[in-house]
């Protein structure tokens, strides 16, 4: 089957770095995202990644290892507002996008 | 540019009741999906657009649900009769259709709770 495991929850302090990590099993791969999903609201667009390495995108940078199935979303100089779930999703061999549970990020003052 | 509509934003209906939902994609996007998710998890695709054309409706309870996209641009999921278990959020999105790989921008979503 295919399945895609983040952390359910994280705890990290504002203006500090968190590292949220995805790894999947799907059958292909043909580009992973990350959506932030703050609670009550549309997951909205973070990054995207085919290739292997790191993408930065201001305070938020991406990073993928298709030979490991592996990936992380890094946020840094933390605030209040990212507190959110970050959702990791691959498309697969068929360009079925197959989504995780989400992890649930507590940013703490 | 405007972005995905949907409504209504919330809906409350008592099990064995129908209800419908509407979504209005990004101007020019071809592609429209309904995803439904329920609390703590991902969102699980019901059903995807091409135009007005489906491309996968395979998780799609077809007993119950139904969904169109008559000429191409809004689109409307209706549920009939609901179940308790169908309590969630329905998430419309949308993406330009250009590609295999687009990125998907989404609605609001809709709360459905079913009593």
């Amino acid at each position: 089957g295919q399945n895609i495991d983040q952390p359910t929850e994280m705890t990290a302090t504002e203006g500090a770095i968190v590292q949220i990590n995805c790894t999947y099993q799907t059958s292909g791969f043909n580009g992973l995202f990350w959506y932030q999903q703050h609670a009550g609201e549309a997951p909205t667009f973070l990054s995207y990644n085919v290739l292997d390495g790191l993408e930065e995108k201001g305070r938020f940078s991406s990073f993928l290892s298709r030979s490991k199935g592996y990936s992380y979303l890094l946020l840094k100089e933390l605030q209040m507002k990212d507190s959110a779930s970050y959702l990791c999703a691959v498309f697969d061999s068929n360009y079925q996008l197959i989504w995780g549970a989400g992890t649930k990020l507590i940013i703490k003052p | 540019e405007a972005g995905v509509a949907q409504s209504p934003r919330y809906k409350i209906i008592e099990k064995r009741q129908s209800v419908a939902f509407w979504c209005n994609p990004i101007s020019g996007h071809a592609t429209l999906y309904w995803y439904q998710q329920i609390l703590g998890q991902g969102p699980k695709l019901l059903i995807q657009f091409q135009n007005n054309g489906v491309v996968d409706d395979s998780q799609l309870p077809k007993d119950r649900f139904s969904a169109e996209r008559l000429k191409g641009v809004d689109s409307t999921l209706k549920i009939q009769p609901a179940k308790l278990e169908d309590s969630a959020v329905y998430l419309c999105a949308s993406s330009s259709g250009t590609g295999h790989t687009d990125t998907q921008y989404f609605g609001p979503g809709t709360r459905l709770t079913v009593l």
